[in-house]
């Protein structure tokens, strides 16, 4: 079945420094893929998106690029800001058409001041 | 427009009691889904509802059950609680168009002691 890899946790980085967390994926078809974080005691917010293959997501200064010949979707950001300490999510929507998510194990960030 | 409601926000139950849970879609969204997070297994789909049907179910025994009103409005509910039942319930809503996003609510904490 379809899946998501997130690479383990937790991260720490200072403020400014330059962010990556790798994300790839296992599907049949071509999923919409997303990328969600989630922060103390909140639920999962939408971070950003893409639908098709070299699709780029981008939203508050991070960005994703849907990979289809490395099943990837790294998420990148030039320079975290302490406010960005938060568990981050991958997930792809199966192509089936239904709302059926399967989410990465999350990635937990922390931004040293 | 207001978000994706979720009532209640923390509950505490006993082994072998019944819960139901609440959940209130973005306005004009059709389309309902619950997840359940828990540290060991994160977050894994439990079953998605559109129009009052269940379009998708998730691999879970069947004393987790669920149903969705025609306001679109939904319940999830678990029969014979055991320990291993303790999480965070998400609901996430959806427009039901393909490829559209989901928006998740702040969960419900359910403790089963």
């Amino acid at each position: 079945g379809d899946s998501v890899t997130q690479m383990e946790g937790p991260v720490t980085l200072s403020e400014e420094a330059f962010l990556t967390i790798n994300c790839t994926y296992t599907a049949t078809g071509y999923p919409s893929l997303f990328w969600y974080v989630q922060y103390p005691g909140e639920g999962l917010q939408l971070l950003l998106k893409a639908t098709k293959a070299d699709d780029k997501g981008s939203n508050k200064g991070f960005e994703a690029t849907y990979r289809k010949e490395t099943t990837s979707f790294h998420l990148e950001k030039g320079s975290v800001q302490v406010s960005d300490s938060a568990v981050y999510f991958c997930a792809l929507s199966e192509a089936s058409g239904t709302y059926k998510y399967i989410f990465g194990t999350g990635t937990r960030l922390k931004v040293l001041a | 427009k207001a978000g994706v409601t979720q009532t209640p926000r923390y509950l505490i139950k006993t082994r072998g009691q019944q819960v139901t849970l609440s959940c209130s879609p973005i306005s004009g969204h059709r389309s309902v889904s619950w997840y359940q997070q828990t540290p060991g297994q994160g977050l894994q789909f439990l079953f998605e509802y559109f129009s009052e049907t269940q379009r998708n179910k998730g691999n879970f025994p069947g004393r987790f059950s669920g149903r969705q009103f025609s306001n679109s409005r939904s319940e999830m509910n678990v029969s014979t609680l055991e320990l291993g039942d303790s999480a965070l319930y998400l609901c996430a809503s959806s427009s039901g168009q393909l490829k559209y996003e989901q928006y998740f609510g702040p969960g419900t904490r359910l403790t089963v002691t």
